[in-house]
């Protein structure tokens, strides 16, 4: 299987704050990443998709970008609906794995 | 938009079998895979294994010995039964659209439906 690890693992921030949040598979995945979002109690939300593309409905402040193991999801001005923990998910060779979750704290 | 909604039991005793059921509205059961995934009280996210309409199968390796899913087209349902369980298999379980098994992403959860394994 191929293993997705995340960093930070938590991370605390300002409203309006940029926020990055990183995502290493154990192999080349090409493109072939994803990015959720999950708030307490709910599923995870889609926000990105094929390593770069935003899901119908995100907002423009998220985005995505990297190739082959190295991958990064930004937010550009946090805002305080964006308070939760993020997954990256790699499609590339199954079965799909997850990283482990970033939780994105209020400072 | 495609809905799905879990339901099944939410306890259930050790070395017996959890079943599960998701059903589908909104959109043709044809028009995509489904999948169930878990995430244990306070953990990640594990794929289980994902079904086409026409009843291919693919299933995580590390389950797969345990687990079965199924489609009944007519009823727009997909079912998962995982035997055997033990306390580890306490999870919220969820069922997930995607377009493919590989190179997609799943864009429709269902909201979840909480598991657990206990006497």
């Amino acid at each position: 299987d191929i293993q997705m690890t995340q960093s930070p693992s938590s991370l605390s921030a300002s409203v309006g704050d940029r926020v990055t949040i990183t995502c290493r598979a154990s192999q080349s995945i090409s493109s072939y990443l994803n990015w959720y979002q999950q708030k307490p109690g709910k599923a995870p939300k889609l926000l990105i998709y094929a390593a770069s593309s935003l899901q119908s409905g995100v907002p423009s402040r998220f985005s995505g970008s990297g190739s082959g193991t190295d991958f990064t999801l930004t937010i550009s001005s946090l805002q305080r609906e964006d308070f939760a923990t993020y997954y990256c998910q790699q499609s590339y060779s199954p079965p799909p794995t997850f990283g482990q979750g970033t939780k994105l704290e209020i400072k | 938009q495609v809905q799905l909604q879990e339901s099944g039991p939410g306890l259930v005793k050790p070395s017996e079998t959890l079943s599960l059921t998701c059903t589908v509205s909104g959109d043709s059961i044809s028009s995509y895979y489904w999948s169930w995934i878990r995430q244990p009280p306070g953990k990640g996210l594990e794929w289980i294994g994902s079904i086409y309409y026409s009843g291919s199968t693919n299933y995580n390796p590390s389950l797969k010995s345990r687990v079965t899913i199924s489609v009944d087209t007519s009823k727009s349902q997909i079912s998962l039964k995982l035997r055997s369980v033990t306390a580890a298999d306490t999870a919220v379980y969820y069922c997930a659209s995607s377009l493919a098994v590989a190179g997609s992403y799943f864009d429709c959860w269902g909201q979840g439906t909480q598991v657990t394994v206990s006497s």
